[in-house]
């Protein structure tokens, strides 16, 4: 397509149990970046991935928290044992290549997880 | 470290009127700031941005921004708000000097624009 394809839009789960959001960014971007967002909170920086250089990971709020991006396409962000506070709006966002962006990062419509 | 603060959880205009969403940023060099807007269940859209060259710049569906270095604020403005711009706005900041690669966001503002 020709946006930020994100699935599911919408995961319901239990507390402890093991989720899997994707996203599949736009055609030919190679920067891909991941964002919580939670009420009142505004979006939170999770993880960052240019190309093939190591991520940046430096916002990941435990290590229950992991992403991988395959062949530097799709993207899947994992959440392990989940929590009642990861209930959140996970956006992904793709850019062009980052060094000498000017920063316009396209937004998927989000992957909503409750966690009951 | 590079940071963003809206100071209003919420705008209220009426329809006709101008509006002012308010954004002040902090880094430790050069800036590229920038406007994000969200519809409800929707993803962030890009509004505008400031890299470098004249102060106000122009964006999306008639919103402006102006950039003031010395205020470090970069306010979202509109000369005459519509019902249809009800929605929730993000300013966000990227260091220039080496910060994190991604955009650091504000907390939001929501605008809501009265009949």
């Amino acid at each position: 397509g020709a946006g930020v394809s994100q699935s599911p839009s919408n995961k319901v789960t239990e507390k402890g149990k093991d989720v899997e959001l994707r996203c599949d960014p736009i055609s030919g971007h190679t920067a891909l970046y991941w964002y919580r967002q939670s009420l009142g909170q505004g979006l939170e920086f999770l993880i960052y991935f240019q190309g093939n250089s190591a991520p940046d990971k430096s916002g990941l709020p435990s290590d229950r928290f992991s992403a991988e991006r395959t062949g530097g396409s799709v993207s899947t962000l994992t959440i392990q044992r989940t929590q009642q506070e990861d209930s959140a709006v996970y956006l992904c966002a793709s850019s062009l290549s980052s060094s000498g962006n000017t920063g316009e990062l396209f937004f998927g419509e989000g992957s909503r997880l409750t966690v009951l | 470290a590079q940071s963003v603060a809206q100071p209003e959880d919420q705008v209220n205009v009426a329809e006709g009127n101008p509006l002012t969403v308010k954004c002040t940023y902090s880094v430790s060099g050069n800036p590229y700031l920038f406007w994000y807007v969200q519809y409800p269940n929707r993803g962030l859209q890009f509004l505008l941005k400031y890299i470098t060259g004249d102060n106000l710049v122009k964006g999306s569906y008639g919103f402006e921004a102006e950039f003031n270095k010395s205020q470090t604020s970069f306010h979202l403005k509109k000369p005459s708000a519509l019902v249809s711009d009800s929605a929730l706005y993000f300013c966000a900041v990227r260091d220039l000097s080496g910060g994190a690669d991604g955009l650091t966001f504000g907390k939001g503002t929501h605008l809501i624009i009265q009949p």
